[in-house]
């Protein structure tokens, strides 16, 4: 079936410096990738989606890219801040159901003072 | 503009139980989804609800159910409740369906089964 992978899962980096995490996607056809982020005792909120006719999107320090060759698509946080403390879920479509998101399992990113 | 209301915010129960969870999605919004979460395995679809229908559901035994009124409120219900279904339970709502419309989640409901 259809599977998102996220690498990795636990991230640890200094304040200012920069966060990368990745996501691997199975569907060939999946067009819709979005990313959220969920702060401790909140529900996950959308930070950043990007589809499948562009290849990069960038909202201020956050950029997601998506490589539809190799089914991958990643999210960078330049000059990290404390409140960007949180975990990451990374998410695509899937084709069979046009209405559906499969998940990967989280990054949970930590910024060090 | 109210956010996703979901309530309980906690819940204990004892295994064999059953329980029920609420969700009152953002105004005007017609779309429900549930999710399970659990530390290591993200976010596991339960199902979604569409104008009081249930379109789409996840690989969840028949013990998960759920059901939307006619003002998009939603309700889920875990019947012989197991101690593998503690979890955070999510509910997020869309102004319409489509994997391209964002979710708004609410804060979820914490389930422990003792």
């Amino acid at each position: 079936g259809e599977n998102v992978e996220q690498h990795p899962s636990t991230l640890s980096v200094q304040e200012g410096d920069s966060a990368v995490i990745k996501c691997t996607y199975s569907d060939s056809a999946s067009n819709y990738f979005p990313w959220y982020k969920q702060e401790l005792g909140k529900g996950p909120q959308l930070i950043i989606d990007i589809r499948s006719n562009v290849g990069e999107k960038k909202d201020q320090r956050i950029a997601v890219t998506l490589n539809k060759t190799a089914k991958h698509f990643s999210l960078h946080i330049t000059e990290t801040q404390p409140e960007d403390s949180a975990v990451y879920f990374c998410a695509a479509s899937i084709t069979r159901s046009n209405y559906q998101l499969i998940w990967g399992a989280g990054t949970k990113l930590i910024i060090k003072p | 503009k109210a956010g996703v209301t979901q309530t309980p915010r906690y819940l204990i129960k004892t295994r064999g139980q059953q329980v029920t969870l609420s969700c009152s999605p953002i105004s005007g919004h017609r779309s429900v989804s549930w999710y399970q979460q659990t530390p290591g395995q993200g976010l596991q679809f339960l199902f979604e609800y569409f104008s009081e229908t249930q379109r789409n559901k996840g690989n969840f035994p028949g013990r998960f159910s759920g059901r939307q009124f006619s003002n998009s409120r939603s309700e889920m219900n875990v019947s012989t409740l197991e101690l593998g279904d503690s979890a955070l339970y999510l509910c997020a709502s869309s102004l319409e369906r489509g994997a391209g419309t964002e979710a708004f989640f609410g804060q979820g409901t914490r389930l422990t089964v003792v």
